[in-house]
């Protein structure tokens, strides 16, 4: 295992079509982030898992967007009836809570373009 | 939205030249990373900080933890054309365990270095 991946790591869709993405991070880390980063700004935090447990959800992620984390290993973000505004790198990090020392590492992002 | 103030907003440098950056928050922080993007990737993880005053090296990158907890900078020495990029810091509040591994992040800093 050489670090978190997501797929696709493109995707273009039509507005109102749903979509999926799938992140699968570092094999021994137990929690697992999605975040969204749009042009000139920062990845912001979207929501997070320990284990299969979604622990909290932010307020940028309104009710067309779930995430799951069925088996505590790999995870899906879902955007139901996509909006332009949806358009962002979709990005997933994990990391290993043993301690408060912790880093996040980050998988390659998906780059999501409604038209 | 973020909380944290990074500048500079961008730096446009000579190769062979030193940069610095800095990232400052309205709240301390117990864990300070810094991570280098490149356009259409994640971010990739630099050097990670712990400790208030704390001083830590990678190659000519050096960061350091401020005294007061709410702030961290971050220097490129003697820079080089693949350090063009954007640089974020991102930091995790130490409030209770759940938010341990979820940080926020600065807008960046767009480096450009020319020959």
């Amino acid at each position: 295992d050489t670090g978190v991946s997501q797929d696709p790591r493109h995707k273009i869709t039509k507005r109102g079509q749903n979509v999926t993405f799938r992140c699968d991070p570092i094999s021994e880390h137990n929690r697992l982030y999605w975040y969204r980063q749009t042009l000139g700004q920062g990845p912001e935090f979207l929501t997070y898992f320990q284990n299969e447990a979604q622990l909290e959800k932010s307020r940028l992620l309104s009710d067309r967007f779930s995430a799951e984390r069925p088996k505590g290993s790999f995870s899906t973000l879902e955007i139901q009836r996509t909006e332009q505004g949806d358009s962002a790198m979709y990005l997933c990090a994990s990391s290993l809570i043993q301690s408060l020392n912790t880093e996040a590492f980050f998988g390659q992002g998906t780059r999501l373009t409604v038209v | 939205g973020q909380q944290l103030n990074q500048s500079p907003q961008s730096m446009f440098i000579q190769e062979g030249e030193d940069v610095s950056m800095n990232c400052t928050s309205s709240s301390i922080f117990n864990t300070w990373l810094w991570y280098k993007q490149d356009p259409g990737e994640g971010p990739v993880l630099l050097i990670a900080l712990y400790k208030a005053g704390e001083l830590t090296s990678n190659g000519r990158l050096t960061a350091q933890f401020g005294i007061t907890r709410k702030d961290s900078f971050l220097n490129i020495s003697a820079s080089i054309p693949s350090d063009v990029g954007i640089y974020f810091c991102a930091g995790q509040s130490p409030m209770t365990t759940d938010s341990w591994g979820k940080f926020q992040f600065g807008a960046g800093t767009q480096v450009v270095v020319t020959p």
